[in-house]
């Protein structure tokens, strides 16, 4: 199983919504990864999770807060988004944090809509 | 990570080879050459990544350049489904974790 899946695929909240997204991958990978990509542009680096712990948050505010359960899922938790918030939230994983040279798989994405 | 420069979008004919270029000319000795594409609508694709030598997989080919100033992503022959923003990445190796998507190429395959 080569698959990285998300759900939900679409997703439309007001701005005082919670809401959780879900990423998971049978490949043992152990480390994961959320990008942010806005209309037209290039995906962006949120978080990254190495071993199950958060190693990396690139800036993200608060309200984006993400969890990593065990190996195989991902979450990001979603609270008191902008209308900016709205983009393509994407998921990968690869086999390790420190070997760069493994290539990233990619889920199909869950596109966010902030109302 | 060394930037990169790459043609807003390019045309090719179905069955033709597709040659993507890609400037990376303040690339370093310990950086490699990575290419990924992003069919709309989908999450990005590993392609193909090289450091010195060309390299070929079962999608494409990897042409570096001898002064490793520049690339060329080249599918062989292009079908419809190969229309994509093709996005070179230059990376370092050890323990760099970040890809830094910068702009790509949108390749459009014709009939």
């Amino acid at each position: 199983d080569t698959e990285v899946t998300q759900t939900p695929k679409h997703l439309v909240m007001g701005m005082t919504n919670k809401k959780s997204l879900k990423c998971e991958q049978h490949m043992g990978h152990r480390a994961m990864y959320w990008y942010k990509q806005k209309a037209k542009k290039p995906p962006e680096l949120m978080f990254v999770y190495s071993y199950e712990k958060l190693s990396i948050n690139e800036s993200v505010p608060s309200r984006f807060s993400p969890e990593c359960p065990n190996s195989s899922l991902l979450n990001l938790h979603l609270h008191a988004l902008q209308p900016e918030d709205s983009a393509l939230y994407l998921c990968a994983s690869s086999e390790r944090v420190g070997q760069a040279l493994n290539e990233q798989f990619f889920g199909p994405g869950t596109r966010l809509t902030v109302l | 990570d060394a930037k990169t420069t790459q043609p807003t979008s390019m045309d090719c004919a179905e069955g033709r080879a597709a040659n993507l270029p890609c400037n990376h000319s303040t690339i370093s000795g310990n950086e490699y050459v990575y290419w990924y594409r992003q069919i709309h609508s989908q999450g990005p694709q590993y392609i193909i990544h090289g450091l010195k030598n060309n390299e070929t997989n079962e999608m494409a080919s990897l042409i570096i350049t001898e002064d490793r100033k520049s690339s060329t992503l080249i599918l062989p022959h292009a079908t419809l489904r190969d229309t994509a923003v093709y996005y070179c990445i230059v990376r370092a190796g050890g323990s760099n974790y970040k890809l830094t998507f910068g702009k790509g190429t949108l390749l459009t395959v014709n009939p």
